[in-house]
């Protein structure tokens, strides 16, 4: 496909069920990078990976966070024993990882913990 | 304090107006700055990227930097009502594997008719 794609566009959860988030990013693009947006707020940053390098974990919330990118393209946010707090759309977008060239964004999942 | 401070508005006004959007932010590492416009349900788009201090102007968009007051804005001339959405301000630095992009809150803008 020409753009980022995320799937589910929707997802609707229990309290304390595990969820997996999908990002298929722009092929060839070397930066990846995953989002929170909550209602009303802006984007909060989450992870950032980079081609091989160690990725950037500075922005996730919690150790129930976690995220891996396979293969240097596809990459997975999985939230363990979600709260209702985890409730938002998660934005994935991908860049060429040049400095600083424009980043892609996804439509995004919307996470409904219930 | 964030990083990167925007009011979040929301900012009502006349098709035809102009409209000014801004931003403050905190850490003068920052030497690449960006508009994203977001439509409701939408990913954010990029709009408008600046390289340092100065202006840009792409059709009815003009970004400014002002790096020495930490200040960037984003002025809409002639705005529409297809111009209704969220607009992001978002920065990064320049060091290598440290370039993601942080964002503002964002601020809503609605053009009426």
């Amino acid at each position: 496909g020409a753009g980022v794609s995320q799937s589910p566009s929707n997802k609707v959860t229990e309290k304390g069920k595990d969820v997996e988030l999908r990002c298929d990013p722009i092929s060839g693009h070397t930066a990846l990078y995953w989002y929170r947006q909550s209602l009303g707020q802006g984007l909060e940053f989450l992870i950032y990976f980079q081609g091989n390098s160690a990725p950037d974990k500075s922005g996730l919330p919690s150790d129930r966070f976690s995220a891996e990118r396979t293969g240097g393209s596809v990459s997975t946010l999985t939230i363990q024993r979600t709260q209702q707090e985890d409730s938002a759309v998660y934005l994935c977008a991908s860049s060429r990882g040049t400095v600083n060239t424009e980043a892609f964004f996804g439509q995004g999942t919307r996470l409904t913990v219930v | 304090q964030k990083e990167v401070e925007q009011d979040p508005g929301p900012l009502s006004v006349p098709e035809g107006a102009i409209v000014s959007l801004n931003c403050t932010y905190s850490n003068s590492a920052f030497q690449y700055f960006m508009w994203y416009r977001q439509y409701s349900r939408k990913g954010p788009e990029l709009l408008m990227y600046t390289y340092s201090s100065g202006n840009k102007e792409d059709g009815r968009f003009t970004a400014q930097v002002d790096k020495s007051s930490k200040y960037i804005s984003l002025f809409i001339r002639d705005s529409q009502p297809s111009d209704s959405a969220t607009y992001l301000c978002a920065m990064s630095g320049t060091t290598y594997n440290t370039d993601k992009l942080i964002f503002g809150t964002g601020t809503r803008l609605q053009v009426f008719p």
